[in-house]
């Protein structure tokens, strides 16, 4: 089955850090770039990062930048998001995103986000 | 960073009936937005892409238009597994943005 599998959510206290990982199954992650979203419950979206198929270019939102590192294994095609410094409000839900990659007949990249996770909640708390 | 507002935030509507859903940007994005629909406990589906290319496996009855700073999402024959909610995204630069979503009710 084509699909992506969160893990490594969990409860952890402010300050302290968390790795998620992503385990692709279906395709091979070399192949597409990758993006983590997160999505505090009952609320809207928010975009986090990306990270192309080689593992060198990608992009951050601001407030995790410094922060946050997104990373991928593609021998073992699992993407990694390292959360460190962790606040209260990073409590969401977390999923890890497969990019369509479509690009037009000029060559300009449109992302579409087509294969989510089931997401894995991330709790900081004391 | 690039804001889309949605609108209505959310509104009621019919089976067979038609919605439209509005999702505008604080400065102009080209085509470069895409529609997902999400449903209670569940993670986003793609619906429309580059604001007006149909998923593969979406139905027909989801439609997309727009360009530069105001696209919509329209919905024609409602079906009963469409209630749910809808967010745009822009990929027109970082950081990528969603909508604050619309919710489509009964």
């Amino acid at each position: 089955e084509v699909q992506v599998v969160e893990s490594g959510g969990g409860l952890v206290q402010p300050g302290g850090s968390l790795r998620l990982s992503c385990e692709a199954s279906g395709f091979s992650l070399s192949s597409y770039w990758m993006h983590w979203v997160r999505q505090v419950p009952g609320k809207g979206l928010m975009w986090l990062c990306n990270l192309n198929g080689d593992g060198k270019s990608g992009a951050y939102a601001d407030s995790v930048k410094g922060r946050f590192t997104i990373s991928r294994d593609n021998g073992k095609n699992t993407l990694y998001l390292q959360m460190n410094s962790l606040r209260a409000e990073d409590t969401a839900v977390y999923y890890c995103v497969r990019d369509l990659d479509y690009s037009d007949t000029r060559g300009h990249h449109f992302d579409a986000l087509d294969m989510w996770g089931q997401g894995t909640l991330v709790t900081v708390s004391s | 960073a690039i804001q889309l507002t949605q609108s209505p935030s959310s509104l009621s509507a019919t089976v067979g009936g038609r919605v439209t859903i509005t999702c505008r940007a604080s400065q102009g994005i080209a085509n470069d937005l895409a529609w997902y629909q999400q449903k209670p406990g569940k993670a986003p589906k793609l619906l429309i892409y580059a604001a007006s290319i149909l998923q593969s496996g979406v139905p027909s009855r989801f439609s997309g238009s727009g360009s530069g700073t105001d696209f919509t999402l329209t919905i024609s024959n409602l079906q009963p597994e469409d209630f749910a909610t809808y967010f745009c995204l822009q990929d027109y630069n970082y950081p990528r943005t969603f909508g604050q979503g619309t919710k489509v009710e009964i």
